[in-house]
């Protein structure tokens, strides 16, 4: 069956260092990944969005990279700040581009 | 300002009373659809619609029922609910045939059945 992990574990970090978040899938064959952020009991909030023919993307602070033959994407925040934690959660989608399945996100907490 | 509201944003009812969450987007959206969040399961789509009259089952639809009835709407139905649709709800639009640009996520519903 399809299959989303991302680091259950809280991610701690020292500010200033970058953040690096790992999402992993099996047995799927996504088009495009999202990253997305959450703050405690809000709605996520879109971040990125990465295509299956695209290695790295970047915005900002943020860069997320996609490997397709390691099933992987990689999330990175550069010069992290305390305002930067939260929960982030990948998002794949299939079936026409209208399924979307996320994994169940990692939380981080950048420490001053 | 351009939204996705929902409402009620707390309720708590007992097994088996019908209930509506109602879900409305003010940027003229083709795409919507509604998750449920629960600890150590993530978000999990539950139904979502490209257009009006047009709806398709998500990853757990068991229990839930939609309607699109007008672009801007898209209330989720429990018939007969159950402790275990006791969650955290969010809906969500996007553009039509932009989905994969974004989505736009609603405050959520936070649901308790007893």
């Amino acid at each position: 069956s399809q299959k989303i992990e991302q680091n259950s574990e809280a991610l701690n970090i020292q500010e200033g260092k970058t953040a690096t978040l790992t999402c992993n899938y099996t047995n799927y064959s996504p088009a495009y990944l999202q990253w997305y952020r959450q703050d405690p009991g809000r709605g996520p909030v879109f971040l990125l969005l990465i295509r299956e023919n695209e290695k790295e993307k970047r915005k900002e602070r943020l860069k997320v990279t996609f490997d397709t033959t390691l099933k992987q994407s990689l999330f990175h925040i550069t010069a992290s700040q305390p305002a930067d934690s939260a929960t982030y959660l990948c998002a794949l989608l299939s079936g026409g581009y209208q399924k979307v399945t996320f994994g169940i996100g990692t939380k981080l907490q950048v420490i001053p | 300002e351009a939204q996705v509201t929902q409402n009620p944003r707390y309720l708590i009812t007992v097994t088996g009373k019908k209930l509506t969450v109602t879900c409305s987007q003010n940027m003229n959206h083709e795409y919507m659809s509604w998750y449920r969040q629960d600890p150590g399961l993530g978000l999990r789509q539950i139904y979502y619609s490209m257009n009006v009259e047009v709806t398709d089952k998500g990853d757990v639809p068991e229990g839930y029922k939609v309607s699109r009835k007008e672009k801007r709407n898209f209330p989720l139905i429990l018939e007969s609910p159950s402790p275990n649709q006791t969650s955290l709800y969010f809906c969500a639009s996007s553009p039509a045939g932009q989905l994969q640009d974004t989505q736009y996520f609603g405050p959520g519903t936070r649901l308790l059945v007893l």
